[in-house]
């Protein structure tokens, strides 16, 4: 059973457009919601995360948008970059549970120039 | 600080061979993961330890254990080799809410 759902597969976003990836989720208990960014050949960097007392969180040109009630939550790039093309992963925990991580199935982001 | 390391970074081994893998993590992380990545699969959690305990484990077959030690560091060893086991393997250490994950090594099974 999938805990964390992720969609798009794939996404093609023009310079300067802005790039939304949504993930969701079943288990209430999940408290602690990471993005992660990763190019080929390296391992995920953490980008920005969220914990669900809060419905937006703002880095840069990345912002996470949380909607506790319906169990989503997506990462928001704005402002695309060709260098910001990578895979994106969401992630869900539970922090006070031995913080095991459950991943989204990624998204191949490709800015065009 | 330094990041997580990981060694080897690549490794081609025959099946029915076992495999150990290396991770050293950011210095002060006591709790260590790690995950496979396979492009069918996703990223999956194998286990995490903590203190030189092993405190959750994810779905994988007892082929897969590790441990660490009192420096933090950990191995993963994988015995009996399938081909199915081909895949990015990644460790991860964490403090607080944040956990940073190495570069991985890229298991090669023939």
């Amino acid at each position: 059973q999938q805990q964390v759902k992720q969609s798009p597969q794939s996404l093609i976003v023009q310079k300067g457009g802005i790039s939304i990836i949504n993930c969701a989720y079943e288990n209430t208990a999940f408290d602690y919601f990471p993005w992660y960014q990763q190019f080929p050949g390296k391992g995920p960097a953490l980008l920005i995360a969220i914990r669900p007392d809060v419905s937006e969180k703002k880095e840069g040109r990345f912002t996470i948008s949380f909607n506790k009630s319906a169990k989503q939550f997506s990462l928001h790039i704005m402002d695309s970059q060709p260098g910001d093309s990578a895979t994106y992963f969401c992630a869900a925990s539970m922090l006070y549970n031995f913080n095991k991580f459950y991943f989204g199935s990624g998204t191949k982001l490709n800015v065009k120039p | 600080k330094a990041g997580v390391t990981q060694t080897p970074r690549y490794l081609i081994k025959t099946r029915g061979q076992q495999v150990t893998l290396s991770c050293s993590p950011i210095s002060g992380h006591r709790s260590v993961s790690w995950y496979q990545q396979t492009p069918g699969q996703g990223l999956q959690f194998l286990f995490e330890y903590f203190s030189e305990t092993q405190r959750n484990k994810g779905n994988f077959p007892g082929r897969f254990s590790g441990r660490q030690f009192s420096n933090s560091r950990s191995e993963m060893n994988v015995s009996t080799l399938e081909l199915g086991d081909s895949a990015l393997y990644l460790c991860a250490s964490r403090q607080g809410f944040e956990q940073y994950f190495g570069p991985g090594t890229r298991l090669t099974v023939t």
